[in-house]
């Protein structure tokens, strides 16, 4: 069973970091890429960054490009999302999600929210 | 950049059919894949690649994808499909949500 669990969510004030991370489990992990999608509250889903499952290569939204970093270490099954210079604007619930052969994602996990407050 | 439009809302009475469009550029000659939320979940893929239905999604699901428009079905609607509904699509790179569709079943 396919299984993505996310952590490391919680309050910064704007300006500040934090590193999100999303534990694998169930599926050959390198052998798929992997993204991030957030969500604001009431609002709709947004895109964030996507990598390869090598971790060569990497994707981000405009949004969030120069501000954020994603990685991957395939020992651990892990997915990160470093978040710097956080604005109000990046609050969202943050889901990571399984890619698939075909520019999309077949599994998500449950989300962790980022609020960004003074 | 690509951007993906839907209605705001759709109603539809149980049993009867519910129609959501997706509106983009050019669409047809992309895939489209759809997902449901429900309130306090996670999205749930039920249509991918214009018109296939992953495995444990039901038949009542389906999807067809022409010209600027893409359109997910749902036939015989329950009340258990009532939640909000997002188009996706992949194009130079990134990945594009649709603006969500909140179906009510009355």
């Amino acid at each position: 069973e396919v299984q993505l669990v996310e952590s490391g969510g919680g309050s910064v004030q704007p300006g500040g970091s934090l590193r999100l991370s999303c534990a694998a489990s169930g599926f050959t992990f390198s052998s798929y890429a992997m993204s991030w999608v957030r969500q604001a509250p009431g609002k709709g889903l947004e895109w964030v960054s996507d990598i390869s499952g090598s971790g060569d290569n990497t994707y981000y939204a405009d949004s969030v490009k120069g501000r954020f970093t994603i990685s991957r270490d395939n020992s651990k099954n892990t997915l990160y999302l470093q978040m710097n210079s956080l604005r109000a604007e990046d609050t969202a619930v943050y889901y990571c999600a399984k890619g698939t052969d075909g520019y999309n994602w077949d599994y998500w996990g449950q989300g962790t929210l980022v609020t960004v407050s003074s | 950049s690509y951007e993906l439009t839907q209605p705001p809302s759709v109603s539809v009475s149980p049993g009867q059919t519910a129609s959501i469009t997706c509106s983009g550029d050019k669409l047809g000659d992309k895939y489209a894949f759809w997902y449901q939320q429900k309130p306090g979940q996670s999205p749930v893929l039920v249509i991918y690649q214009d018109s296939k239905r992953p495995s444990g999604i039901p038949e009542r699901f389906s999807g067809s994808n022409s010209g600027n428009t893409a359109t997910l079905t749902i036939s015989g609607t329950q009340a258990m499909d009532e939640a909000d509904y997002y188009c996706q699509a992949w194009d130079s790179s990134i990945y594009v949500f649709g603006t969500g569709t909140k179906v009510t079943v009355l």
